[in-house]
C-alpha cells in the first residue's frame, strides 16, 4: 500500500541553524501538507501546497518557514533559523484533491529537537 | 475559524466494553475526518464522513451536519485500541488543512 514518508525520524539542531525536514508523498496524489505537535499540544495545521505553488498557510507559518517541492517526489519544509519553540513532531501528508474532503495520508513524523 | 472539542479528554476502560468518543465543531463542513495516534506518534486516518454512518471492522463513525456533531463508537473493545482518537475538521472557508480537536486518550485494560 502506498504510503508517505519522513526523512529524518529526528532532528537534533542547535538554535538558529537551518534544517530541511524531507518528505515524499504518495505519487498521484496532488495535495501536500505539513502539520506539527508540540510535545502535550494537539496537531496544528502549517501549510498546504498544490501545483508548485503555496495554497493556504497558517499563522504559524511565518518567514522562517518555506515549503518547495524540488524535484517529482520529495517535499520538504524549511526552517531558517530555529528557536527552541520550534521544537516539535512535524507530520507531512498528502491527499488526492483539498479542500478538507479527500482523506489525508500521514507521514510518521520528524521529531525534531531544538537546543 | 473552525473550533473543535472532543470529549471526554481520557477514557479507560475495560476490555470487551463498548466505547463512545465524541466531537463537535463550531462552523458548518463537507467532511469530518476521525484519526487515530499511537504512542509513537504516528498518525492514521480512520474515517472521512460527510453524513450518516461509516463503520470499518469494529469502528463506527456517525455524524450529524445539522447539530455539528460526530461520535466515533468501538464494539468489543481490546487492548490493541488503546491509542489517541483525533476529531478533525476542514478550517473553514474552503481551506485545505484542517483543524485538529485536542484527541481523546483511550487506554482499555485486559
Amino acid at each position: 500500500e502506498p504510503e508517505v514518508t519522513q526523512t529524518p525520524s529526528h532532528q537534533v539542531t542547535q538554535m538558529g541553524q537551518e534544517v530541511i525536514l524531507r518528505c515524499v508523498p504518495i505519487s498521484n496524489h496532488l495535495y501536500f501538507y505539513w502539520y506539527r505537535q508540540i510535545l502535550g499540544q494537539k496537531v496544528e495545521f502549517l501549510v498546504s501546497f498544490y501545483n508548485n505553488e503555496i495554497s493556504e498557510k497558517s499563522e504559524i507559518f511565518d518567514d522562517q518557514f518555506s515549503v518547495e517541492r524540488p524535484d517529482g517526489s520529495n517535499f520538504t519544509l524549511k526552517i531558517r533559523s530555529t528557536k527552541l519553540e520550534d521544537s516539535a513532531m512535524y507530520f507531512c501528508a498528502s491527499s488526492e484533491l483539498g479542500t478538507g474532503t479527500y482523506e489525508q495520508y500521514f507521514g510518521p513524523g520528524t521529531r525534531l529537537t531544538v537546543t | 475559524k473552525n473550533e473543535v472539542e472532543q470529549s471526554p479528554q481520557n477514557l479507560t476502560a475495560q476490555e470487551g466494553e463498548f466505547i463512545t468518543i465524541n466531537c463537535s465543531y463550531s462552523v458548518g463542513i463537507s467532511a469530518l475526518h476521525w484519526l487515530q495516534q499511537h504512542p509513537g506518534g504516528g498518525i492514521v486516518s480512520l474515517f472521512m464522513l460527510s453524513s450518516g454512518k461509516k463503520k470499518h471492522g469494529r469502528l463506527i463513525a456517525t455524524i450529524n451536519i445539522q447539530e455539528k456533531h460526530s461520535s466515533l463508537h468501538i464494539t468489543a473493545s481490546h487492548p490493541r485500541d488503546s491509542a489517541v482518537y483525533i476529531c478533525a475538521v476542514p478550517s473553514g472557508g474552503g481551506a485545505d488543512g484542517l483543524t485538529f480537536g485536542k484527541g481523546t486518550h483511550l487506554i482499555i485494560q485486559p
